[in-house]
């Protein structure tokens, strides 16, 4: 089944310690995007990534980071989390830069709780 | 830059109603439309899209059309369902550079039997 699977679902952590949410992709798909999801301000980008060893910061890139090794691999990185990053995140995947004009495939999200 | 604005919600309906949530939207060029719809405890799922002015997308019996002189793109749908309760997102991509959809706030769509 072609999908885009998020680890974890859920992840309640304290302040200043680091973690990773995985995103992984089946799809062969070139383009990857963080998203985060709020209320009231839908989804605002975090970074993307064109294909491996491309990426570059979306709107909101500031307390994350992002790595492309692999085609299918997306991890978002947060290196001191802050309870300002309480938030909804989800990773999605395009065929390509160009693609998204024919849709993105979501992941099912990640709720993150820094206290 | 682009952006897009959605009407607020929550929205509530009886089944059988008639829905309409509009958004309009802010882009320079020609850009591609889309509503993607969220349920609850999943992630987001396109709906409908659009790539061109005057173009109609339809999916499950929800419709919207690419409106450039009005700068609009309002969804609607004829009859609405309990199983249509939702989170529904107008966004953009303008495929200028950095290939990203730029989504509305959401409407919160609850529908009763």
């Amino acid at each position: 089944e072609a999908q885009v699977t998020q680890n974890p679902r859920y992840l309640i952590t304290v302040t200043g310690k680091k973690l990773t949410v995985t995103c992984s992709q089946n799809m062969n798909h070139e383009y990857m995007s963080w998203y985060r999801q709020d209320p009231g301000l839908g989804l605002r980008q975090i970074y993307y990534s064109m294909n491996v060893e491309v990426t570059d910061k979306g709107d909101v890139p500031e307390g994350y980071k992002v790595s492309r090794k692999e085609k299918r691999n997306f991890p978002l990185i947060l290196e001191s989390p802050s309870p300002n990053q309480t938030s909804l995140y989800f990773c999605a995947s395009s065929l390509s830069g160009t693609g998204v004009n024919y849709g993105y495939t979501f992941g099912s999200g990640t709720r993150l709780t820094v206290v | 830059g682009n952006s897009v604005t959605q009407m607020e919600g929550p929205v509530t309906l009886s089944e059988e109603a008639f829905l309409t949530i509009n958004c309009t939207y802010t882009a320079t060029g020609y850009p591609s439309l889309f509503w993607y719809v969220q349920y609850p405890g999943e992630g987001l799922q396109l709906l409908l899209k659009a790539t061109k002015a005057d173009d109609k997308g339809s999916n499950k019996g929800f419709e919207a059309t690419y409106r450039k002189e009005t700068t609009s793109f309002h969804l609607e749908k004829g009859s609405v369902q309990v199983s249509d309760s939702a989170v529904y997102f107008c966004a953009l991509s303008n495929s200028k550079g950095d290939y990203k959809l730029s989504f509305g706030a959401g409407t919160t769509v609850t529908v009763r039997a």
